[in-house]
C-alpha cells in the first residue's frame, strides 16, 4: 500500500525568504505526486503534479517540486513567500493520474510566515 | 464555471442519528469521491463513484455509504455516528484527471 510523510507539522518562514516543504512517499511501482494547498475553511487546491518526464515540474503560485526517485521525494520549494503563503500544504500520491483512484495523503504541513 | 459544491457547509448532529451530505460535481467531470479529514489530520479516501456505481473504496465501516445520481451529483450517508465522525467531509470531481476538491462539510457529532 502506497504511504505519504511529511515530517515537519509545522514550519514557520519569514516573509520574502526561501521555502522548501519536505514529502516522502512509498509506493512499489512509478508515483503519481500531487501538492495541495488548504487555506482556513477552504478545500484543497492543487499546486503542482507529476506524472512523468521532467523531474522538476512548475506549479501555480511560483511554486516547483522536484522529484528523487532514489531518496523516494516530493519536496515543494519557492524561492521567495509572501504572507498570503500561510496555510495548510498537503503531499498526496496515488496510482494512476487519471481521477480513477483515491489519493492517499500525508498529514501536513503547517506553514506560518513571519513579518 | 461553477466547480466544485457541497451542501450543507456545517452540520451538528447527536450520536447515533444518520448524516446525508451532498456534492455537485464540477461541470463535465462523471466521478466523485469523498474523503473525510479529521482536524490536525491530512484527507483520508472514503469512496468513489463513477457511472452510479461505488468503483472504489477506503478503509471505512459499512456504515459509510454513498449513492450518485444520473447527473452525476453524489451523497455521502453515515449512519450510527459517533463522536470520532466529527471530520471536515471533503468531495472532489474529476473525469481522466486531476481532482478538484469542494470546500466540505464540517460535521460535529455530539
Amino acid at each position: 500500500a502506497q504511504s505519504v510523510t511529511q515530517p515537519d507539522i509545522h514550519i514557520t518562514v519569514s516573509e520574502g525568504a526561501s521555502l522548501e516543504l519536505r514529502c516522502n512517499y512509498s509506493y512499489g511501482a512509478t508515483p503519481y505526486l500531487f501538492w495541495y494547498v488548504q487555506s482556513p475553511g477552504q478545500g484543497l487546491q492543487l499546486l503542482l503534479k507529476y506524472f512523468s518526464g521532467d523531474t522538476l515540474v512548475q506549479g501555480i503560485k511560483g511554486f516547483e517540486a522536484e522529484f528523487k526517485r532514489s531518496q523516494s521525494s516530493f519536496n515543494l520549494r519557492k524561492p521567495s513567500v509572501h504572507w498570503s503563503d500561510a496555510a495548510e500544504y498537503f503531499c498526496a500520491v496515488s496510482p494512476t493520474g487519471t481521477g480513477a483512484d483515491g489519493l492517499t495523503f500525508g498529514k501536513g504541513t503547517h506553514l506560518i510566515i513571519q513579518p | 464555471d461553477a466547480g466544485v459544491t457541497q451542501s450543507p457547509t456545517h452540520l451538528i448532529k447527536t450520536r447515533g442519528q444518520q448524516v446525508t451530505l451532498r456534492c455537485s460535481p464540477k461541470s463535465g467531470h462523471d466521478t466523485v469521491s469523498w474523503y473525510q479529514q479529521a482536524l490536525g489530520q491530512g484527507p483520508q479516501f472514503i469512496f468513489q463513484y463513477y457511472e452510479e456505481e461505488e468503483r472504489q473504496r477506503g478503509n471505512f465501516p459499512d456504515r459509510f455509504s454513498g449513492h450518485q445520481f444520473p447527473n452525476y451529483s453524489s451523497e455521502l450517508n453515515v449512519n450510527a455516528l459517533l463522536l470520532g465522525d466529527s471530520a471536515l467531509y471533503l468531495c472532489a470531481s474529476s473525469t481522466g484527471g486531476e481532482q478538484y476538491f469542494g470546500p466540505g462539510t464540517r460535521l460535529t457529532v455530539t
